[in-house]
């Protein structure tokens, strides 16, 4: 069965370093999305993405996070200068995308992100 | 706005007992629902949906959920508990599929011997 995949599982990075979360989408899926999990808080929608741009964004989506599709497979979530709240287990997910309301997303197995 | 209230944090059971999770909504249109779950160190699978349909949806491993507009509720049951259900389950509300989904805060459920 289809599934969708993250790199890396774990990443431990410096406050105020570049992170790159990486995802590969279910191969026809059309609609990309992330979320975080802060540990012991809730699951939290960050960006949506379609056709090549950004389709939804939270208020935690700020001007340090940005979401690209640099070829035909991966999704990737960039945090330019990492803060110790950053720290979080980061889901990918996608959908089909064809019918609106029957659809469901699916999600990667995460990437846990620690900033020190 | 959505929003989602799990109204229990944890749950405890015994195998072979019922299980019942608690799960109110709030949406301003007619919303999809769904149950994830989400075992240690993995991802999030889903373990149901209702999208309008039939207001009793059957998921994976013998779980249910009952869709009641009147009640604003989508609670999650499971006639008999198996140990390999403990976990955390997370009830999610959405206008579309396509939508950002709204998270409750989880109830960890745990199963007794």
């Amino acid at each position: 069965e289809p599934e969708v995949t993250q790199t890396p599982s774990h990443q431990v990075t410096q406050m105020g370093q570049e992170v790159i979360l990486r995802c590969v989408p279910i191969s026809n899926h059309l609609y990309f999305y992330w979320y975080r999990q802060i540990l012991g808080q809730k699951v939290e929608f960050l960006v949506s993405f379609y056709n090549n741009e950004i389709s939804e964004k939270s208020e935690i989506f700020d001007d340090q996070f940005s979401v690209e599709r640099p070829d035909g497979s991966n999704f990737t979530l960039k945090i330019r200068s990492t803060k110790l709240e950053d720290s979080a287990m980061y889901f990918c997910a996608s959908i089909l995308g064809r019918l609106a309301k029957e659809e469901t997303q699916y999600f990667g197995p995460g990437t846990r992100l620690l900033v020190l | 706005a959505q929003s989602v209230t799990q109204l229990d944090s944890h749950v405890s059971v015994s195998e072979g007992t019922p299980v019942l999770l608690r799960c109110n909504y709030s949406s301003s249109y007619s919303p999809s629902l769904f149950w994830y779950v989400q075992h240690p160190n993995k991802g999030l699978q889903l373990l149901l949906k209702y999208t309008s349909a039939a207001t009793l949806v059957k998921g994976i491993n013998g779980f249910e959920a009952e869709f009641k507009k009147s009640e604003t509720s989508f609670h999650l049951t499971k006639p008999s508990a198996h140990m390999s259900d403990a976990a955390e389950y997370f009830c999610v509300v959405s206008d579309t599929g396509r939508r950002a989904l709204t998270f409750g805060s989880g109830t960890r459920l745990q199963v007794q011997p």
